[in-house]
Formats: C-alpha cells, sequence, structure tokens
C-alpha cells in the first residue's frame, strides 16, 4: 500500500530564508507525486506534480521538487520565502498503475517570520 | 479559484441527522473525487466517480454514501451522524479516470455535528 510520510508538522523559516519541506514515500510500482498548498480556510491548491518526465519538477510561486528514487523521496524546496507562503503544505502519492485515489501524508505547516 | 464550488460552507447538525453536501466540478471534468479532513485522521479519500459510475472506494463509512448526477454534480450524504464525523469535506474533480490528472478541490464544506 502506498504511504506518505511528511518530517515535521511544523517549520518555521525567517523571510528570505530557504524553504525545505521533507516528503518520503512508498509505493510498489513507480507513483506519481504531488505537492498541494492549502491557505487557512480554503481548499487545496495544486503546487506541482512529478509524472517521471523530469526529476526535477518546477512550479507555481517559485517552489521545486526534486524526485529521488534511491533516496524515495520528493522534497520541496524554494529558495527565498516570502510572507505569503505560509500555509499548510501536503506531499500526495497516487500510483502509476491507475490507481484514481490520492494519499495524503499529515501536512506540514509553515511559518514565515519577519 | 479553482473552478469546484461547494456547498454549504458550513454545516451543524445534532447527532444522529442526515446532511447532504454538494459539489459541482470544473465545466469539462468527468471526475469527481470526495476527500475528508480531520484533525485526528488528516486528509483521507472517500470515494470517486466518473461519470455518472462508481469508480473507486476509500475509507468510507456505510453511514455515507455519494452519488453523481448526469449534468455530473456530485452529493455525498452522510446519515446516523457522530460527533467524530465533525469534519471538512473536499471534493475534488479532474478531466481524467486516474492520475496523472490534476485534482482540483474546491473551498470544502465544514461540518460541526453536535
Amino acid at each position: 500500500a502506498q504511504s506518505v510520510t511528511q518530517l515535521g508538522s511544523h517549520v518555521s523559516v525567517s523571510e528570505g530564508a530557504l524553504v525545505l519541506l521533507r516528503c518520503n514515500y512508498s509505493s510498489s510500482v513507480p507513483p506519481y507525486l504531488f505537492w498541494y498548498v492549502q491557505y487557512p480556510n480554503q481548499g487545496l491548491q495544486l503546487l506541482l506534480k512529478y509524472t517521471s518526465a523530469a526529476t526535477l519538477v518546477k512550479g507555481i510561486n517559485g517552489f521545486e521538487a526534486e524526485f529521488k528514487k534511491s533516496e524515495t523521496s520528493f522534497h520541496l524546496t524554494k529558495p527565498s520565502a516570502h510572507m505569503s507562503d505560509a500555509a499548510e503544505y501536503f506531499c500526495a502519492v497516487s500510483d502509476q498503475g491507475g490507481s484514481e485515489k490520492l494519499v495524503f501524508g499529515k501536512g506540514t505547516k509553515l511559518t514565515v517570520n519577519p | 479559484d479553482s473552478g469546484v464550488t461547494q456547498t454549504p460552507k458550513h454545516l451543524i447538525t445534532a447527532t444522529g441527522q442526515r446532511v447532504t453536501l454538494r459539489c459541482s466540478p470544473r465545466s469539462g471534468d468527468l471526475s469527481v473525487y470526495w476527500y475528508q479532513q480531520s484533525l485526528d485522521q488528516g486528509l483521507q479519500f472517500l470515494i470517486q466517480y466518473y461519470n455518472g459510475e462508481e469508480r473507486a472506494k476509500g475509507n468510507i463509512l456505510e453511514r455515507f454514501s455519494a452519488q453523481q448526477f448526469p449534468d455530473l454534480h456530485s452529493e455525498l450524504n452522510l446519515s446516523s451522524l457522530e460527533l467524530g464525523d465533525s469534519a471538512l469535506y473536499f471534493c475534488a474533480s479532474s478531466v481524467g479516470l486516474a492520475a496523472p490528472y490534476e485534482q482540483y478541490f474546491g473551498p470544502g464544506t465544514r461540518l460541526t455535528v453536535t
């Protein structure tokens, strides 16, 4: 069964600092991987997705993630944090075999300090 | 704005009652997914419909049921409500049947059972 582990339920960075949110997955087949962001009182918005076309995936708002098969990881990064990045971030996995459901991690709440 | 609409935004009801949550997918999307987000369980997939047919089931209780109508909107019915059913219920839609089609999330319905 697929699973996703997000290390760190809370991450705090200073404005302008590097953002690194960790995600490790477990899947018996090559997966599709997604990062979603949830702002307070809103639904989830897709940041980026990995579909095996390229290991380094660029998303919206300056975020990117690198798929590392050897480490079963898909960490999310942004070189310079902005106050508007404060939100909760979810990593999700879906089988390439055509499984419809997304399996989400527990989420990481990002705080950006001025 | 993802293009997915959900009504109502908030719902407060008593234990033992039945409620219906409604979702309208993005124009052109045939798949509708329902997810439950709670503090203890996180984001969990409940059920998926594709063009009116049930396609996948997740951790959906027998007290819960869903359907997708010919106009592609979907309803999630929750009955014999318990305190533990209090959660955010999200609907998502996608154009295709499975990953890597992106799932677009609605703003959610916050259900409070008292």
